[in-house]
């Protein structure tokens, strides 16, 4: 089986840095992504890994360590629009996806 | 955005009615995907397809059928539904590829009363 698990809240200050943690355990392991969540709307897809290291997409940058099997995503230059949720995934295979349970970012002034 | 709705958005129905809830897709993806979303339990996998007529099972499966007739349309099933699966429902499709990437669609607010 597969099994997740990052923080359920973070809170962070406008302009400054997040990192979103996220560890797992699973039988098949293709890559890690990353999605986000706002309230009453569907996720979007952010950032895949499938080597090891730091992939950067303009102020997001996710990290894959597969020998540590742990992942996290940074956030930079944090915006009030980057309150939401964010959920990590491992892939096993081309079929299934597992998520995380989520963590709700909170961006105050 | 990728060609994805779900219908409908919204649904109040009464506990042991059938309900179906239907996928339509314009990207011609060959997999694709229904989830269930309560709080503290993320998105759970209900049922995928991997093609026309070929569905698996996922974690939550229990209570729900699929069907997959048509490369663009996958129809979620509740054959008697039930208080417990009150839950916002949303489809995915997958591009070919190694990558996880999915795209979902606005979701269906299902309540059971």
């Amino acid at each position: 089986g597969q099994s997740l698990e990052q923080p359920s809240e973070v809170t962070a200050v406008e302009g400054a840095i997040v990192q979103i943690n996220c560890t797992y355990q699973t039988s098949g392991f293709y890559g890690l992504s990353w999605y986000q969540q706002h309230d009453g709307g569907a996720p979007t897809f952010l950032s895949y890994n499938a080597l090891d290291g730091l992939e950067e997409t303009g102020r997001f940058s996710s990290f894959l360590s597969r020998s540590d099997s742990y992942g996290y995503l940074l956030l930079q230059e944090l915006q009030m629009k980057d309150s939401a949720s964010y959920f990590c995934a491992v892939s096993g295979g081309y079929q299934k996806v597992t998520f995380g349970t989520g963590t709700k970012l909170q961006v105050i002034p | 955005d990728a060609g994805i709705t779900q219908s409908p958005r919204h649904k109040v129905t009464e506990t042991g009615t059938p309900v179906t809830l239907r996928c339509h897709q314009t990207e011609n993806h060959r997999y694709m995907y229904w989830y269930r979303q309560d709080p503290g339990h993320g998105l759970r996998l209900i049922h995928y397809s991997y093609g026309v007529k070929d569905t698996d099972k996922g974690e939550v499966s229990d209570g729900y059928s699929v069907s997959r007739s048509k490369t663009e349309d996958f129809l979620l099933t509740l054959e008697s539904a039930t208080s417990s699966q009150t839950s916002v429902y949303f489809c995915a499709i997958r591009p070919p590829g190694p990558s996880s990437e999915q795209y979902f669609g606005p979701g269906t607010r299902l309540t059971v009363t």
